[in-house]
């Protein structure tokens, strides 16, 4: 079964700070996309980030960068200059079906990340 | 991407009643989802709204309970049948997009006494 890990339940950093949220995730497919996805506490679901697993480079949005290891099947997300309005819950989710139409995501469990002024 | 509004934010419900939940988009979409989010759980794919035929639903949950109804490609609504207390979470659709990314509504919280 495909499976999205997210062994950090809670985590919380300083204002100003970086902070790297860990996923990994199980599949037997080559081609598919990964995502994090913030729900702040108003629970509005936000894409933050996505990735294509053929590509080698790193995702970046402005503060959000991600470490996609494919062959460790993981995928960590870098938030950099943490600011308040960070705080949510984080999931990681993957498509493991890329081009099959379907467009099922797979979800973790979430990390609740809160960040401290 | 699309501008997915949902009704009603929240709601509170008898148990053995049905509720109604309505997904709006502003543009035309292919696929729609409708997921359920347990209280301090992750997301759980309860079904893909199809435009023009039936639903499909994933493994543990059946038409019977969850009746969905995709009458056009900008909306879609969800009925949670025969409630009970475990019914109680928040309901939200999403819509694919390019680059197969899905983006959501704001959910629908339910609680059900």
């Amino acid at each position: 079964a495909q499976t999205v890990t997210q062994s950090q339940p809670e985590m919380s950093v300083q204002e100003a700070e970086t902070v790297t949220l860990s996923c990994t995730y199980d599949t037997s497919e080559n081609n598919y996309y990964l995502f994090w996805y913030k729900q702040p506490p108003s629970r509005q679901m936000i894409l933050v980030i996505r990735q294509e697993a053929y590509k080698q480079q790193n995702a970046t949005e402005n503060r959000f960068s991600v470490n996609f290891q494919k062959a460790a099947k993981s995928f960590s997300l870098k938030i950099s200059d943490s600011q308040l309005g960070d705080t949510a819950m984080y999931f990681c989710a993957f498509d493991p079906e890329a081009g099959g139409g379907s467009e099922k995501l797979v979800f973790g469990k979430g990390t609740k990340l809160t960040v401290n002024p | 991407s699309a501008v997915i509004s949902q009704k009603p934010s929240r709601d509170i419900c008898q148990r053995g009643t049905s509720l109604t939940i309505q997904c709006q988009v502003d543009s035309q979409v292919t696929m729609m989802f409708w997921y359920r989010q347990q209280p301090g759980q992750s997301l759980t794919l309860i079904a893909t709204a199809n435009q023009g035929s039936e639903a499909t639903y994933e493994s543990g949950f059946v038409i019977d309970k969850f009746p969905i109804s995709r009458p056009n490609l900008t909306f879609s609504t969800l009925t949670v049948s025969n409630m009970s207390p475990e019914d109680s979470s928040i309901y939200l659709c999403s819509v694919g997009g390019a680059t197969e990314t899905q983006y959501f509504g704001p959910g629908t919280r339910l609680l059900v006494l």
